[in-house]
């Protein structure tokens, strides 16, 4: 079964440094995500990217984060100058979804998460 | 902006009992998710729905649009179905599919 592959699985980082978390998304879908969950809390959006642009982003998603798809294979989120709070699980996402409503026969979701990058911020 | 709730926050459960799990949701949606996250933090998508009731071997999804509420169910639980279930929705005239997370259900079943 495709998968999302996301690199590295942990990365620790000292505070003010850059830091760069790589994913492959599956070869056939549109849409990509980042989305983090720091320690204990829920999973929040950060953006979404479709056509080589992002689509949507979040209040969470400044300008200390960007994301890119350097090669048609690759989808990166940099985060610049990191402090502690950045500390968190980071996943990645693709889907075959357009938010038109559809009924999607098999009930099976089209949307696929890589097992996700821990950031630690020291 | 959409809120999603989940309930119970934790749920005890022994082998082989049936067990459900509710979401509600605000506003609108174009779709409804139910997502499985293990131990070890990775999520895996179970359901996607937007109507009806979808069913995947033990698992059953369900969903009311007029009362925005759904369900997870789970029949002949087993100590392996144990992880934290989430419900997460796309909002109607929301970009593109992305999330918005409930605090998800730690569901553990003991032999």
């Amino acid at each position: 079964e495709p998968e999302v592959t996301q690199t590295p699985s942990h990365q620790v980082t000292q505070m003010g440094q850059e830091v760069i978390l790589r994913c492959v998304p599956i070869s056939n879908h549109l849409y990509f995500y980042w989305y983090r969950q720091i320690l204990g809390q829920k999973v929040e959006f950060l953006v979404s990217f479709y056509n080589n642009e992002i689509s949507e982003k979040s209040e969470i998603f400044d300008d200390q984060f960007s994301v890119e798809r350097p090669d048609g294979s690759n989808f990166t989120l940099k985060i610049r100058s990191t402090k502690l709070e950045d500390s968190a699980m980071y996943f990645c996402a693709s889907s075959d979804y357009s938010d038109r409503g559809a009924d999607l026969g098999s009930g099976r979701a089209g949307y696929t998460f890589g097992s996700g990058t821990r950031l630690t911020v020291v | 902006k959409n809120e999603v709730e989940q309930s119970p926050q934790n749920l005890t459960a022994q082998e082989g009992e049936f067990i459900t799990i509710n979401c509600s949701y605000s506003v609108g949606i174009s779709a409804l998710h139910w997502l499985q996250q293990h131990p070890g933090g990775g999520i895996v998508s179970l359901f996607m729905l937007s109507s009806g009731k979808k069913k995947h071997g033990r698992l059953i999804a369900t969903i009311n649009i007029q009362e925005k509420h759904s369900s997870l169910h789970i029949t002949a639980s087993h100590p392996r179905d144990s992880a934290v279930y989430i419900c997460a929705a796309t909002n109607y005239g929301g970009s593109q599919g992305n999330l918005i997370f409930g605090k998800g259900t730690k569901l553990s079943v003991k032999p």
